[in-house]
C-alpha cells in the first residue's frame, strides 16, 4: 500500500493566489515523521520542513504554512500569495522511526503563472 | 560546502554495459541512501546504508548493487544496464544511525542523469 499519496498531479495558478498541496499519509507507528521537499526546475531538492507525529501544531514560515492532522492522517502545504519562483515540484514524505527508511509521494507540480 | 556530490551529471550507456555512480558527503552523516526518480512516480528508494558497514535494499533494488565504502561514500553499480534503468539518480544522506534515524532530514545530491540505450 501506498504510504504517502499526493493526489494532485498538476496545478496551474496566477502569482498572487493561495494554492494548497494535499498530503496523506499511512503508518502504524505512532511516532514517524513528515517532510515537504522542493524541487525547482533546475532538478535539485530543497528540504523545506521537517513535523514529528507529536506536534500538531501548525507552522508558518513566511508565506509558506503546513497544517498536520492526525485525525485525518494529512499534512497539507499552502502557499500563500504565491510567486512565480514557487513553481516547481513539490514532495512529501513519510519516515518511520523504527525504520530509517523515507517513503516519498508522486510529487505536486505547481505552476505559478505572472 | 559541497553537502552531497554525485558523479557523473549525465551518462549514457548501451544494453549491458555497467557502470558505478558515485556518491559522497561531507557532512559527517551516518546513513545515506540511493533513490531514481521517474516521471510521475516520486522517488524511490533502492538501497541504503543506515550506518558504516551495513546496506539494505529498499523498493526497487533489482539490478543494482551498493557498497558503502567508508563513512563519507556510498556507490550504486548497474552491472549489465537496462533501458528500464533509464532515470534520474539521487544520492542522499542523512545524520540518521542505525536502524533510528529516521527523523533527520535527508541532504540531496544534484542527480544523475542516465539514458541506456
Amino acid at each position: 500500500a501506498q504510504k504517502v499519496t499526493q493526489a494532485q498531479t498538476e496545478i496551474s495558478v496566477v502569482e498572487k493566489e493561495d494554492v494548497t498541496l494535499d498530503c496523506v499519509y499511512e503508518t502504524r507507528d505512532t511516532t514517524y515523521y513528515l517532510f515537504w521537499y522542493k524541487q525547482p526546475p533546475s532538478g535539485e531538492l530543497v528540504f523545506l520542513i521537517r513535523r514529528n507525529s507529536f506536534d500538531e501544531q501548525n507552522e508558518i514560515s513566511g508565506r509558506y504554512s503546513w497544517n498536520f492532522q492526525k485525525s485525518t492522517s494529512s499534512f497539507n502545504f499552502t502557499i500563500t500569495a504565491s510567486q512565480v519562483v514557487d513553481s516547481a515540484v513539490y514532495f512529501c514524505a513519510l519516515s518511520e522511526w523504527n525504520f530509517n527508511k523515507f517513503y516519498f509521494g508522486s510529487g505536486t507540480k505547481l505552476n505559478v503563472k505572472p | 560546502n559541497a553537502g552531497v556530490t554525485q558523479t557523473p551529471k549525465f551518462q549514457v550507456l548501451k544494453t549491458g554495459q555497467s557502470m558505478t555512480l558515485q556518491c559522497a558527503q561531507d557532512m559527517n552523516h551516518n546513513s545515506m541512501y540511493w533513490y531514481r526518480q521517474d516521471p510521475g512516480m516520486g522517488l524511490r528508494l533502492i538501497y541504503y546504508s543506515a550506518s558504516e558497514g551495513t546496506t539494505d535494499k529498499g523498493e526497487v533494488p533489482n539490478g543494482y548493487n551498493v557498497s558503502r565504502l567508508n563513512k563519507r561514500e556510498f556507490s550504486l553499480r548497474l552491472e549489465s544496464a537496462a533501458p528500464s534503468q533509464t532515470s534520474v539518480y539521487f544520492c542522499a544522506s542523512s545524520e540518521g544511525f542505525g536502524g533510528r534515524g529516521g527523523n533527520q532530514p535527508q541532504h540531496f545530491g544534484d542527480g544523475t542523469r542516465l539514458s541506456i540505450l
